[in-house]
């Protein structure tokens, strides 16, 4: 069964920085590519960022780009967000999501988290 | 990049036919056939429904079901149930400089 655990949300100050993580389990970790969904209180749903099975291509949403960094590591089935100069418009909760083909990035997220929550405010 | 238009809301009673639309541009929904569907009850996360316009992946009932023309992908949910009755988001690979965009999200209830 796919398991995708996030951890690392919280309440952080404006400009402050967060790494979120996202535990991977029960399948190939390193024959998918990953991403990061997020969704503000009451909001829709966001693309924020994506990166490729063996880690050599990211990619981000204009929203983002520059402040929030993807990356993951696959000898430890981890994928990591790493979000600096954060704003009161990033609080959201934070998916983590796995395509669902092998070696694919068209965006269909066949297994989710559960999601860790984002807080920016002073 | 601006989120790919749907309807705030649909309502059907039990039983009936809805149909949920979405409309993008010649560079997201009209350009390619990349497009998904998830279905999202409070306080869960999104479940996949539809792929590539109209595939369903294992285990999601046949009373779903996706089509496109031009800009505009569609959701139909025929046979409407009681569990029917959560918020639907589509979403699009785009040609822009942000690969992937979503809906804006319909909340479908169940009369």
């Amino acid at each position: 069964e796919v398991q995708l655990l996030e951890s690392g949300g919280g309440l952080v100050q404006p400009g402050g920085s967060l790494r979120l993580s996202c535990a991977a389990s029960g399948f190939t970790f390193r024959s998918y590519a990953m991403s990061w969904v997020r969704q503000a209180p009451g909001k829709g749903l966001e693309w924020v960022s994506g990166i490729r099975d063996a880690g050599g291509n990211t990619y981000y949403a204009d929203s983002v780009k520059g402040r929030l960094t993807i990356s993951r590591d696959n000898s430890k089935n981890t994928l990591y967000l790493q979000m600096s100069s954060l704003r009161a418009e990033d609080t959201a909760v934070y998916y983590c999501a796995k395509e669902r083909g092998e070696r694919e990035l068209l965006g269909y997220f066949g297994s989710w988290g559960q999601g860790t929550l984002v807080t920016v405010s002073s | 990049q601006s989120a790919l238009t749907q309807p705030a809301s649909v309502s059907g009673s039990p039983g009936q036919s809805i149909t949920i639309s979405c409309t993008g541009t010649s560079s997201d929904v009209g350009g390619y056939n990349y497009v998904s569907w998830y279905q999202q009850h409070p306080g869960k996360a999104p479940k996949l429904m539809i792929y590539d316009v109209s595939n369903r992946p294992s285990g999601v009932s046949n009373r779903f079901s996706g089509s496109k023309s031009g800009n505009t992908a569609s959701l139909a949910i025929a046979g409407l149930q009681a569990e029917d009755e959560a918020d639907y988001y589509c979403s699009a690979y785009t040609s822009f400089t942000t690969p992937f965009v979503f809906g804006t999200g319909t909340k479908v209830t169940v009369l």
